[in-house]
């Protein structure tokens, strides 16, 4: 079945700075990826996704890109915030009877230091 | 409501007791999915519902899970005969699943701990 791997497990950056979180996934069908941020003791929110058939995705300070030839996807974050700081995580899936069945990375800890 | 509900927000039970785990999703979202968080890990698909329908649960570890939707809005996740191993946040997510719009929302969940 899917695996989908994520890296770095922490992060720590200053503030102003970029931060970069990279997953890989195993199966070449995957055509949808979400990342999620989720802050302390909340929920998964969705912060931005892309499809199988975009290379890349912006969303003002987050952008997102895609290799389907690597299989390999990376969540970008510009002049980084405090208010940043949070679990990152990414899934994939892929299209299956018309839902979207999440396998998600084990997410990435990501603290912006004033 | 505003967005995807869930109840009770905090379970301890004991080691062989049943829980019931319920989740109110946001109005007309036809999808409702199940997800399991441990500690420290991002979510591990349970089981999937189009309106009532249970169509996918393989990811339900044992037959001790059950899942049902019996009215294609609220569901409920039932654990028999519960293990310490249960112990995890258990998340609902519903999704519109319409004119491409497959946004997964999560509702707060519901920790349970297996004692």
């Amino acid at each position: 079945g899917e695996n989908v791997e994520q890296h770095p497990s922490t992060l720590s950056v200053q503030e102003g700075d970029s931060a970069v979180i990279k997953c890989t996934y195993s199966d070449s069908a995957s055509n949808y990826f979400p990342w999620y941020k989720q802050e302390l003791g909340k929920r998964p929110q969705l912060i931005i996704d892309i499809r199988s058939n975009v290379g890349e995705k912006k969303d003002q300070r987050i952008a997102v890109t895609l290799n389907k030839t690597a299989k390999h996807f990376s969540l970008h974050i510009t002049e980084t915030q405090p208010e940043d700081s949070a679990v990152y995580f990414c899934a994939a899936s892929k299209p299956a009877r018309g839902y979207n069945k999440l396998i998600f990375g084990a997410g990435t800890r990501l603290a912006v230091h004033p | 409501g505003a967005g995807v509900s869930q109840s009770p927000r905090y379970k301890v039970t004991k080691r062989g007791q049943d829980v019931a785990l319920r989740c109110d999703p946001i109005s007309g979202h036809v999808s409702l999915y199940w997800y399991r968080q441990a500690l420290g890990q991002g979510p591990e698909f349970l089981t999937y519902f189009n309106y009532e329908a249970q169509q996918d649960k393989s990811g339900l570890p044992n037959d001790r899970f059950s899942a049902e939707r019996p009215e294609g809005s609220i569901s409920t996740l039932t654990i028999q005969r519960t293990e310490q191993r249960d112990s995890a946040m258990y998340r609902c997510a519903s999704s519109l699943e319409s004119q491409g719009r497959t946004e997964a929302f999560f509702g707060q969940g519901t920790r349970l701990t297996v004692v």
